[in-house]
């Protein structure tokens, strides 16, 4: 148990349908993050948000939408996939986005787009 | 931009061996951070580095911060079989910046 959790932990969906991921952390963390992870690549990172304002979108297409309603939720909108998003969407918390930035993550999302 | 090498991409060991992995960049970074991720799970924080030439150890895994501030290198001892999994490095050049990733070493352990 890092203190991250993610629900769904598995999900399976068609291009045409929209779904939300949410990531939950318990450790008073101030910075959450979205990462995606694909076999054979390092981790790639999505969004950072920082007391609950985003401070990085790096580069993400709009298929992909967050939402941070406070520093401890965060969740990431789906809609219109491609087959070459399924991966393992990760999020991370961090007492702060910068300094020396230890981040925890969470058990992950594997999404699989038909 | 600044990229973390970890080679080879899998290692195999018997039960029992120690092991030694290490990462390494051309650019300059001020933290260090090791973390393993089992099949289905998320990477979990191993050991943090912050100093050029800290040493921390966890248990039966130890860790490094290279005195060029350009690598690190984590050990592990008496291998079991659960050691099983991806070890990833990270590091971050300054405050900040991003965390930047390796691509991770699968370590199997042979009973």
């Amino acid at each position: 148990e890092t203190g991250v959790t993610q629900t769904p932990r598995h999900l399976v969906m068609g291009m045409t349908n929209k779904k939300s991921l949410k990531c939950e952390q318990h450790l008073g963390h101030n910075a959450m993050y979205w990462y995606k992870q694909s076999a054979k690549k390092p981790l790639e990172l999505m969004f950072v948000y920082n007391f609950k304002e985003q401070t990085e979108n790096n580069s993400v297409p709009s298929r992909f939408s967050p939402e941070c309603p406070n520093s401890s939720h965060l969740f990431l909108h789906l809609h219109t996939l491609q087959p070459e998003d399924s991966a393992l969407y990760l999020c991370a918390s961090s007492p702060l986005s910068g300094a020396t930035d230890t981040q925890y993550f969470g058990p992950g999302t594997r999404l699989t787009v038909l | 931009g600044q990229q973390l090498n970890q080679s080879p991409q899998s290692m195999f060991i018997q039960e029992g061996e120690d092991v030694s992995m290490n990462c390494t960049s051309s650019s300059i970074f001020n933290t260090w951070l090791w973390y393993k991720q089992e099949p289905g799970e998320g990477p979990v924080l191993l050991i943090a580095l912050y100093k050029a030439g800290e040493l921390t150890s966890n248990g039966r895994l130890t860790a490094q911060f290279g005195i060029t501030r350009k690598d690190s290198f984590l050990n592990i001892s008496a291998s079991i079989p659960s050691d099983v999994g991806i070890y990833f490095c990270a590091g971050q050049t300054g405050a900040n910046s991003k965390l930047t990733f390796g691509k991770g070493i699968t370590l199997s352990v042979r009973p």
